[in-house]
């Protein structure tokens, strides 16, 4: 069955940064876009940036742009966020998606990771 | 950019009741809308994709409805399981989620 896990998250002061790894199983992981979305406490869902299944094309919310770069590695079935120079309104529970397909709809999700930033 | 608007922000309702959720885009999006339910400390589940398609495994008591700019989502028999906040997301262009609905037992 699908799983997606995610990894990578902690507690990091303003300015830092942190690499987040999600690690897929039970498809074919070249096969599909991939998505991070996060979710700040007790505030909804936020985009936050997506890759094609080659790699090649990605995406991201206005709010991350130029700090946080998305890649993949087909052969290690992973998706990665590199997050720079965190903010404190960066922290959130961050969840990896996989598309249901040529349905852009976000069909499977991680369990997510907690980054906080604070000093 | 594009801008989603769900209402009402909150309901509370009997089991068996019939529960409409609304939400809006700020631009004709086609039917590229998605509908998700997401529990306490869980991730969201996808419900509904392109407006109107239940996913696989979901209770046909969910349902959707709606094109361009103005879609609808409905429980027809609210069930104690149901408690959740329900989330609309637009993919026409990029991805918007919705603000949710948080849906609660009267």
């Amino acid at each position: 069955q699908v799983q997606l896990v995610e990894s990578g998250g902690g507690l990091v002061k303003p300015g830092g940064s942190l690499r987040l790894s999600c690690s897929a199983s039970g498809f074919t992981f070249s096969d599909y876009y991939m998505l991070w979305i996060r979710q700040a406490p007790g505030k909804g869902l936020e985009w936050v940036s997506y890759i094609n299944s080659g790699g090649r094309t990605t995406y991201y919310a206005d709010s991350v742009k130029g700090r946080f770069t998305i890649s993949r590695d087909n052969a290690k079935k992973s998706v990665f966020l590199q997050m720079n120079s965190l903010r404190a309104e960066d922290t959130a529970v961050y969840y990896c998606a996989r598309v249901r397909g040529k349905q852009l709809a976000l069909a499977y999700w991680g369990q997510g990771t907690l980054v906080t930033v604070s000093a | 950019d594009i801008q989603m608007t769900q209402s009402p922000s909150s309901l509370s309702a009997s089991v068996g009741d019939r529960v409409t959720i609304t939400c809006q885009a700020s631009q004709d999006i086609r039917n590229y809308l998605n509908w998700y339910q997401q529990k306490p400390g869980k991730a969201p589940k996808l419900l509904i994709y392109d407006a109107s398609n239940l996913e696989t495994g979901v209770p046909s008591r969910f349902n959707g409805s709606g094109s361009g700019t103005d879609f609808t989502f409905t429980i027809s028999s609210l069930q104690p399981e149901d408690i959740a906040t329900y989330y609309c997301q637009q993919y026409d262009y990029l991805f918007t989620f919705g603000p949710g609905t948080k849906v609660d037992i009267k």
